[in-house]
C-alpha cells in the first residue's frame, strides 16, 4: 500500500532557528513530491520535486528530494513566527489522479 | 493567479438535510477535487472529476455525491448529513496535461458542522 510518513508530527521552535521536517515514502510508480505550506485556510503550493539531488529554494525556504532512500526534506532557515503552519507532504504515483498525502508537521515558531 | 472559491466558509447543519458545498475555480481547469481533513487522518479524497459531467470516486466516497454541469464548477453533496460528517472540507483544481505535474489550488475550505 502506498504511504506517505512525515516526521515529526509537531515541532516548537524560536525565532530564528533553523528547522528541518521530513518526508519519507512507498509509492509505486512515483512521479513527483510536492510540499504545502497551510495557515488558517488553504494549502498554499511550495515545491514540486522529481529528480534526486536537485534543490529546490524559495527564500529561506529550501528543500531537496533522494530518489534512492525515499525520502524528502524542508529547510526553513530563520525561523519567523509568520513560518508556524501545518508543513503538508504529497507524492503523485503517477498512475491516477490521486495524491497520497502525509498527515503533516505542525510547526510553531515562538518570539 | 488561480482563485479556488468555496461558497461558504463556516456551516452548520442539522443530522438528515441535504447539504451542498459549492467550488468555483476560475483558471479554466480541467481536473476538480473534494477533500475532507480530520486532525489525525490528514487530507483525504471524496472524489474527483478530470471533465464536466465526469467524475470518479476517491478514498472515501460513501455518503456523498458530486455534480459537474460547467467545466468551473463543482459541487459536493452530504445527501443525508451526518455527525461524522462534521470535517473541514477542501476543494481543489489543478490543469490537464498529466494531471499531477502542476499542483494543486485550493479553496479556503468549508467548516461543517453537523448536530
Amino acid at each position: 500500500e502506498d504511504k506517505v510518513v512525515q516526521s515529526p508530527l509537531s515541532l516548537v521552535v524560536h525565532e530564528g532557528d533553523t528547522v528541518t521536517l521530513n518526508c519519507s515514502y512507498e509509492v509505486t510508480n512515483f512521479r513527483s513530491l510536492l510540499w504545502y505550506k497551510q495557515e488558517k485556510k488553504a494549502p498554499t503550493f511550495l515545491f514540486m520535486l522529481t529528480s534526486s539531488g536537485i534543490e529546490k529554494k524559495s527564500g529561506r525556504l529550501s528543500s531537496i528530494l533522494d530518489k534512492k532512500e525515499l525520502f524528502s526534506i524542508l529547510n526553513i532557515t530563520a525561523t519567523q513566527t509568520g513560518d508556524s503552519a501545518i508543513y503538508l507532504c504529497a507524492c503523485n504515483a503517477g498512475n491516477n489522479r490521486k495524491l497520497i498525502w502525509g498527515l503533516g508537521t505542525s510547526l510553531a515558531v515562538n518570539p | 493567479d488561480v482563485k479556488v472559491t468555496q461558497s461558504s466558509r463556516y456551516l452548520v447543519k442539522r443530522t438528515g438535510e441535504k447539504v451542498f458545498l459549492e467550488c468555483v475555480q476560475d483558471m479554466d481547469h480541467e481536473n476538480m477535487f473534494w477533500y475532507r481533513q480530520d486532525p489525525g487522518l490528514g487530507l483525504r479524497l471524496i472524489y474527483f472529476s478530470y471533465d464536466v459531467k465526469m467524475k470518479e470516486k476517491g478514498d472515501i466516497p460513501e455518503g456523498y455525491s458530486v455534480s459537474r454541469e460547467k467545466k468551473e464548477r463543482f459541487s459536493l453533496i452530504l445527501e443525508s448529513a451526518s455527525t461524522n460528517q462534521t470535517s473541514m472540507y477542501l476543494c481543489a483544481s489543478s490543469p490537464e496535461g498529466s494531471a499531477y505535474n502542476s499542483p494543486l489550488h485550493f479553496g479556503n475550505g468549508t467548516r461543517l458542522t453537523v448536530t
